[in-house]
């Protein structure tokens, strides 16, 4: 078990740029969550994954953010024309499922998104 | 929607001291997660309540959940400074099976003097 990992751990942009975060799950979890958290705050679901199919998205999820799991493995995380709103912590978690709802979501170290 | 809230947000206490974190939650869930989140670190997951009535204890800490009341809590028995922290509950929303998304609360800041 090498826990959930994601990369960059800090991304520095300036505004209305692109930027592609990347999450690698746990390897035989099968689910994927995104999530965003800002100062002071408990994380926000975005979306989530079972294998390559994206089942849930959150009204937060603007039409500039796309995420993508194409085989089932890893993740991407796209903001396009980044806003200053943007800024955030971006937290990657990952789970089993849907038979092992004992078992909690594993998060990754997140990447810490700054815009200037 | 669903609302989490968690009580206090700040909690600063002696050691050896015992405290109670509180969170409710606005609709029905049979699952609600507590989370530890030390500065600058992600989220490391304490424990996993499932039903009425579950209760786990790690350590210093107990954590139990009252689906009835929509209530869970993390109680601290003689804290440590160690357990500095901000924490975390979590309520599971699914529709069916393994965990969905989780909508979480604003956390509760620990900090234990000595």
């Amino acid at each position: 078990d090498t826990g959930v990992s994601q990369d960059p751990r800090h991304k520095i942009t300036k505004r209305g740029q692109n930027v592609t975060f990347r999450c690698d799950p746990i390897s035989e979890h099968n689910r994927l969550y995104w999530y965003r958290q800002t100062l002071g705050q408990g994380p926000e679901f975005l979306t989530y994954f079972q294998n390559e199919a994206q089942l849930e998205k959150s009204r937060l999820l603007s039409d500039r953010f796309s995420a993508e799991r194409p085989k089932g493995s890893f993740s991407t995380l796209e903001i396009q024309r980044t806003e200053q709103g943007d800024s955030a912590m971006y937290l990657c978690a990952s789970s089993r499922g849907p038979f092992y709802s004992n078992q909690p979501q594993h998060f990754g170290d997140g990447t810490r998104l700054s815009i200037l | 929607e669903l609302k989490v809230e968690q009580n206090p947000l700040f909690l600063s206490m002696q050691e050896g001291k015992n405290y109670t974190i509180y969170c409710n939650y606005s609709t029905t869930s049979d699952r609600l997660y507590w989370y530890r989140q030390d500065p600058g670190k992600s989220l490391e997951s304490l424990f996993v309540l499932l039903s009425n009535g579950a209760v786990k204890q790690e350590g210093r800490l107990m954590a139990s959940l009252d689906t009835k009341a929509r209530l869970s809590t993390l109680h601290i028995t003689a804290a440590v400074h160690d357990l500095s922290a901000t924490y975390f509950c979590a309520v599971d929303i699914r529709s069916q099976g393994g965990s969905e998304k989780l909508v979480f609360g604003k956390g509760t800041k620990l900090t234990v003097n000595p």
